[in-house]
């Protein structure tokens, strides 16, 4: 299965800044998504972003906070900004195998820290 | 909307005995049900997927429609399963939806 790359592997910002993850996938994947894992939560999904489109963001998130870029088939971005310490959270990457089995593989996520 | 429910938050059973998992949900169009695990300082990684009826690590799940569950089931634990399980539903329109996650320990 695909080996995801998730940098930074954690960060401490300051409240007002703007921070951007990066995932990096060792093949070619068509879908690619984006969560949240708050403190003592469980893993809300925040957008899927598809290669040569906009993402498509759930209820809740907007693009002009957590703006995303999908440049290839194995690269996205996903930036927090503006941050507050509400977006205190863990931020990973998933893509879909690719095997037509509907299973995800996840990075090592990214936790954020905002002060 | 989906909604993928897990009622226990904490779990704790001594090695050798038998664990079970509750995770409900509610779907309007066929569901395609996954457990997924976390283990200590590792990846979320699937478990198993309930299309494979297989057994993974002795842990079974059977998705009963009727009652809308897909319990995971162990007749043994071990030290090692001591984790984060996620019960998590994949629907149509291509989203994987995850319960809030059960914490298991199993104690010598």
């Amino acid at each position: 299965s695909a080996v995801i790359s998730q940098k930074p592997s954690r960060d401490i910002c300051q409240r007002g800044t703007s921070l951007t993850i990066q995932c990096q996938v060792d093949s070619q994947v068509t879908m690619m998504f984006w969560y949240r894992q708050q403190p003592g939560q469980s893993l809300t999904l925040i957008a899927t972003a598809n290669q040569g489109s906009e993402a498509t963001y759930e209820s809740g998130f907007v693009i002009d906070k957590f703006p995303i870029s999908r440049p290839n088939l194995t690269f996205s971005t996903l930036t927090v900004s503006n941050m507050s310490p509400e977006d205190s959270s863990i931020y990973l990457c998933s893509v879909d195998t690719g095997s037509g089995a509907n299973v995800l593989t996840f990075g090592a996520g990214s936790r954020l820290t905002v002060l | 909307a989906q909604r993928v429910t897990q009622p226990e938050k904490l779990l704790s059973v001594f090695k050798g005995a038998p664990v079970e998992l509750k995770c409900n949900y509610s779907y309007s169009g066929s569901p395609e049900l996954f457990w997924y695990v976390q283990y200590s300082r590792q990846r979320l990684q699937l478990l198993l997927r309930h299309i494979s009826r297989e057994s993974i690590k002795g842990f079974t799940a059977d998705l009963n429609k009727g009652e809308t569950s897909f319990h995971l089931k162990k007749p043994f634990a071990q030290e090692e399963d001591s984790a984060m399980y996620y019960c998590a539903l994949w629907s149509n329109d291509y989203k994987l939806s995850f319960g809030a996650g059960t914490t298991v320990t199993v104690r010598a």
